[in-house]
């Protein structure tokens, strides 16, 4: 089975800090997403990454940054907290083969609170 | 840009009943491909099912299917004998370029006993 772990299920952080949530996969896939999930608005696409130390910004990158590093490995960085990215992330990896194959397996999600 | 609707807030079923969660889409594109997750309020995300823009049969995974209309724009999933397990968020989802989701605003579903 696929598994995607994040580093904290619930966090609560102060405005200014810089937050650092971790995902890491075991599945050796190519491609890490990284969404933030607000209610009514679904999933949106904060940063994706299809190869080591590759990263393409998604529909709402701002104010945030992201690293890998290592394959399994997919950080998204909050520089500067504010109240507004108070939200669940949610981290996701799938492999590239096309089709049913690109399934996205997602990680628990964390919440994360800024005060 | 690609847009998914899911236009059903909110869903009652009786249990042993057959739901159907709406989803249409907007896109030029001719090679894609639509998902559908379940969140259950513990807020994982569960993969239940994928139909390709090309498959001419409409995609089955145990209770659930899809029916995939593709000149309506539509792919709509249909639970079949709804278990109180059931009860969650359901989101459909775009398969675009870059292999990146778009993501509908979800359906959140009861099953009452």
């Amino acid at each position: 089975d696929v598994k995607v772990t994040q580093s904290s299920r619930y966090l609560v952080k102060r405005t200014g800090e810089k937050v650092f949530l971790e995902c890491v996969q075991d599945m050796d896939h190519e491609n890490m997403f990284w969404y933030r999930q607000d209610p009514g608005l679904g999933l949106r696409l904060i940063y994706f990454s299809y190869d080591v130390k590759m990263k393409e910004k998604g529909d709402i990158p701002e104010g945030y940054s992201v690293s890998r590093e290592k394959k399994e490995r997919f950080s998204l960085i909050l520089e500067s907290a504010s109240t507004n990215q108070t939200s669940m992330y949610l981290c996701a990896s799938s492999p590239t083969s096309g089709g049913e194959a690109e399934t996205q397996y997602f990680g628990p999600g964390t919440r994360l609170l800024v005060l | 840009a690609q847009k998914i609707t899911q236009t059903q807030p909110g869903m009652f079923v009786q249990e042993k009943e057959a739901v159907t969660l709406d989803c249409t889409y907007d896109t030029s594109d001719q090679s894609y491909g639509l998902f559908w997750y379940k969140q259950p309020s513990s807020g994982e995300m569960i993969f239940l099912i994928y139909q390709g823009s090309y498959d001419e049969q409409n995609a089955t995974e145990g209770r659930y299917s899809l029916n995939f209309q593709k000149a309506r724009k539509s792919a709509n999933l249909v639970i079949s004998a709804s278990q109180l397990g059931d009860s969650a968020m359901y989101f459909c989802a775009f398969s675009r370029g870059r292999r990146a989701l778009t993501f509908g605003s979800g359906t959140r579903l009861q099953v009452q006993p």
